[in-house]
């Protein structure tokens, strides 16, 4: 079974700085995609950034964009020029081309300080 | 993307009793899901809800504890019966199309505290 850790319990950046939150992934599938999500405290889980595995180019919005290393299994969230809006728990999420179900990281809890 | 409706927002409720949280999407969907997020924890998937017949349940969730309605493509039903204090989570209502790859689209939550 395809697990996704993430092993950054909590980070906290300053504020219009650049932070980086860490994923790593375990799967034998070579067809699957990425995402990042973003939980504020109004528990709303909102889609940040997405990123198929077949693409060798990391997916880029706005601020956010992500390092994604397939032979790694890695795939780290960059959010540049960080705002106070951005604090938020953050997961990490892998879904299976050939199956629905979707698996989440444990979450980071990102703090932005101003 | 699809707006999701979810109800209650919140609830407390006695141990013993039972909860049915509603989840009503705008747009036909092909897929949907039903989450338990723990207090400080991620999310867990707890079942796939099948349109016209039986849920596909996660491990260690179990179909006489988490009834499942998915009576057409917007509408379905979780409900969390026999309810102990371990219940009290956070459960969100998924949604998907099946063969794309978008991320899915969540619905606001419903906060149950069970006493």
């Amino acid at each position: 079974a395809q697990t996704v850790t993430q092993s950054q319990p909590e980070m906290s950046v300053q504020e219009a700085e650049t932070v980086t939150l860490s994923c790593t992934y375990d799967t034998s599938e070579s067809d699957y995609y990425l995402f990042w999500y973003k939980q504020p405290p109004s528990r709303q889980m909102i889609l940040v950034i997405r990123q198929e595995a077949y693409k060798q180019q990391n997916a880029t919005e706005n601020r956010f964009s992500v390092n994604f290393q397939k032979a790694a299994k890695s795939f780290s969230l960059k959010i540049s020029d960080s705002q106070l809006g951005d604090a938020a728990m953050y997961f990490c999420a892998y879904r299976s081309a050939g199956n629905n179900d979707m698996r989440f990281g444990a979450g980071t809890r990102l703090t932005v300080k101003p | 993307s699809a707006v999701i409706s979810q109800k209650p927002s919140r609830d407390i409720c006695q141990r013993g009793t039972s909860l049915t949280i509603q989840c009503q999407v705008d747009s036909q969907v092909t897929m949907m899901f039903w989450y338990r997020q723990q207090p400080g924890q991620s999310l867990t998937l707890i079942a796939t809800a099948n349109q016209g017949s039986e849920a596909t349940y996660e491990s260690g969730f179990v179909i006489d504890k988490f009834p499942i309605s998915r009576p057409n493509l917007t509408f379905s039903t979780l409900t969390v019966s026999n309810m102990s204090p371990e219940d009290s989570s956070i459960y969100l209502c998924s949604v998907g199309w099946q063969g794309v790859g978008d991320g899915y689209t969540f619905g606001s939550g419903t906060r149950l505290t069970v006493v």
